[in-house]
């Protein structure tokens, strides 16, 4: 069964500094990954999607990488600002099936002017 | 498009009760779900289909219906409403093997029961 972990469960950081987020799976078996923002009460929103074939993808001021034998992808937000504060959710997808999406518990991103 | 769209935004229940909850995708979409979040953890999935007509169980399908008789909705039923399905619900849509490979969300419902 796969297993999704995110850590840390919560990050505060000054304004303007570089930071990481972390995502981990069990099973190495994937289809692709998708990163997720969520902003408190409100639906989630896409980021970055990164195929099995794939070893990172970038938008603006993220990059998301992915290394499939290690079981892990990382977020990189360059240069925060305030308005980056929101959960993030990392979620991985299987080959085949329903294609349904498994998801970590997120990390909750705090960004401090 | 207005994407997915998801309604009641906020219900209180009192146990026992039912209600269906409402999702619609303007995307043409033959895949769509339906997950839940509760407070501090990620989504997991109710139910899903992969078409009109078809459907199937997801992760956590106990106490919950799904019908899909046209592309773009995906009911969700609650029978008989318990406090554990105190939760936030997603609902979502994809089309695998168009080239778009995202999901894409709509805003949620927030239920309690009580």
């Amino acid at each position: 069964k796969q297993e999704v972990t995110q850590i840390p469960a919560a990050l505060s950081v000054p304004e303007g500094e570089n930071l990481v987020l972390n995502c981990s799976f069990t099973d190495s078996a994937i289809y692709n990954l998708q990163w997720f923002r969520q902003d408190p009460g409100k639906g989630l929103t896409s980021l970055l999607l990164i195929q099995s074939s794939q070893r990172e993808q970038t938008s603006g001021r993220l990059n998301a990488s992915l290394d499939k034998s290690s079981g892990r992808s990382t977020l990189y937000i360059a240069a925060s600002q305030p308005g980056d504060s929101a959960t993030y959710l990392c979620a991985v997808r299987a080959w085949g099936g329903s294609e349904k999406l498994v998801f970590g518990k997120g990390t909750k991103l705090t960004v401090n002017p | 498009n207005a994407g997915v769209t998801q309604t009641p935004k906020f219900r209180i229940l009192k146990i026992g009760q039912s209600m269906t909850l409402q999702c619609t995708q303007d995307m043409n979409h033959n895949y769509m779900y339906w997950y839940r979040q509760d407070p501090g953890m990620g989504l997991k999935l109710i139910y899903y289909s992969v078409g009109a007509g078809i459907t199937d169980k997801g992760e956590v399908p106990n106490g919950y219906n799904v019908s899909r008789s046209t592309t773009e909705d995906f009911p969700l039923r609650l029978e008989l409403a318990a406090p554990s399905q105190t939760s936030v619900y997603f609902c979502a849509s994809s089309s695998p093997g168009t080239g778009d490979d995202e999901q894409y969300f709509g805003p949620g419902t927030r239920l309690t029961v009580t």
